[in-house]
């Protein structure tokens, strides 16, 4: 099993759908939870870190479940500049390693 | 929020030639460097890790004295890639840690490794 599972994508929905990343993780372990948006032939850009109660940045929701060791990245109101691919991350030992899933390519289609 | 800057941003080269990536964290001191690597349409596999003034950490299946990795101070890393060969075209990342900035890495923009 994959150290960081992910929807295998491509993702396409029309602008303003409503869409949702599923990301796991099998390090039980892991202390830190993140995610990343990448552009074709560009670095990855943090979009948000996860925090345990989930938290809220504009249109995006993170949401994370230890239990299930589940992470999950709502956008609302979905924007063609949104058109990217998102990578879940995990950090199983205080930013000594990262652990990139294999992302989830998404296209808002006008 | 940090800066963290790469050169060269694209290189060709010819099999058997090595060739170096200059990583640097512009506005703050890197206290542990990252290497990664991106296949097409592969997401990013972490070559090594990087604290100033040690050895490098390689992850299994990468050849340290093919990549080499200096970290001479904590505003710089290099990767030379030695010996290049054709399958060692790829994406190359680096990306910085600063004690200052909790568990976040900073990206440089990558190296786009082409290797003829």
């Amino acid at each position: 099993r994959k150290e960081v599972e992910q929807d295998p994508g491509p993702f396409n929905v029309p602008e303003g759908a409503t869409v949702a990343f599923n990301c796991t993780y099998s390090n039980s372990a892991s202390q830190s939870f993140f995610w990343y948006r990448q552009d074709c032939r560009k670095e990855p850009k943090l979009l948000m870190s996860v925090y345990s109660s989930g938290n809220e940045d504009g249109r995006f929701t993170a949401q994370l479940n230890r239990a299930s060791q589940y992470i999950s990245l709502l956008i609302r109101d979905s924007k063609l500049s949104d058109s990217a691919t998102y990578l879940c991350v995990v950090d199983p030992n205080y930013g000594q390693n990262f652990v990139f899933g294999p992302g989830t390519r998404l296209s808002v289609l006008p | 929020g940090a800066v963290v800057s790469q050169h060269p941003s694209w290189v060709i080269c010819k099999s058997g030639t090595s060739v170096k990536i200059e990583c640097r964290s512009l506005d703050f001191q890197a206290t542990t460097m990252f290497w990664y690597r991106q296949f097409p349409k592969q997401s990013l596999m972490l070559m090594a890790t990087s604290n100033e003034g040690s050895k490098a950490t390689y992850e299994q299946g990468v050849e340290k004295d093919k990549f080499l990795i200096n970290h001479a101070s904590l505003t710089l890393s290099t990767l030379t890639v030695t010996s290049a060969h054709p399958e060692d075209s790829s994406f190359y990342i680096c990306s910085a840690r600063s004690l200052l900035a909790g568990d976040e890495q900073y990206f440089g923009p990558g190296t786009r490794l082409t290797v003829t």
